[in-house]
């Protein structure tokens, strides 16, 4: 019943490393695909979000590469830290509603 | 900044009784939603509401409704609380408008049904 499958559910990386989450959606209805990042104690905020007319999108150490044919997507997080370490929520989204992946729990270690 | 305040942090209630979750944004967003999050499911979609006095069902709105009588707040509503609603939940609002505009959440309220 998920809309959005995501993988893996877990991640561990040593500093410096390059993470990498992946997504993969149904409904061609979604045009815009954001990425969440939530903290202990705290709700999921936007981190970054890709349009599905662009194959990637760089904000700072953090990229999405989109894939429309294959309906799938994914986060690279280059050179991790250990603040990186959070959980991660992919998520398609029409214009009135969202839907999110099962998260994934990235540790870096340092 | 928008601020999505949820009422209440931590909530212990017994099976059967009628509980309320509460949300008040204060960004005159139109949308809101209502999430529910348990480990390896992720969040997911329970209600949401693109206007006053609109809802639509999301992916779990058994054992669930909601209420929208102002556009600032949006209440969830467990008709007869049960063990396996325990959970975090999380509300959050958008603007409608545009198509591309995020969701702002607020920090959650983890429920406990005994």
């Amino acid at each position: 019943q998920q809309q959005v499958k995501q993988s893996p559910q877990s991640l561990i990386v040593q500093k410096g490393g390059i993470p990498i989450i992946n997504c993969a959606y149904e409904n061609t209805a979604f045009d815009y695909f954001p990425w969440y990042q939530q903290f202990p104690g705290k709700g999921p905020a936007l981190l970054i979000a890709i349009r599905p007319d662009v194959s990637e999108k760089k904000e700072g150490r953090f990229t999405i590469s989109f894939n429309k044919s294959a309906k799938q997507f994914s986060l690279h997080i280059m050179d991790s830290q250990p603040g990186d370490s959070a959980t991660y929520f992919c998520a398609a989204s029409t214009r009135s509603d969202m839907r999110f992946g099962a998260g994934t729990r990235l540790t870096v270690k340092p | 900044d928008v601020k999505v305040t949820q009422s209440s942090r931590y909530l212990v209630k017994r099976t059967g009784e009628k509980v309320f979750l509460e949300c008040v944004q204060d960004m005159d967003h139109e949308n809101m939603f209502w999430y529910r999050q348990d480990p390896g499911l992720g969040l997911r979609l329970i209600y949401f509401s693109y206007d006053v006095k609109m809802k639509e069902k999301g992916d779990i709105p058994e054992g669930y409704s909601v209420s929208r009588e102002k556009k600032e707040r949006f209440s969830l509503i467990l008709e007869s609380a049960s063990t396996n609603q325990t959970s975090m939940y999380l509300c959050a609002s958008r603007v409608r408008s545009s198509y591309n505009s995020p969701l702002h959440f607020g920090n959650g309220t983890r429920l406990t049904v005994t």
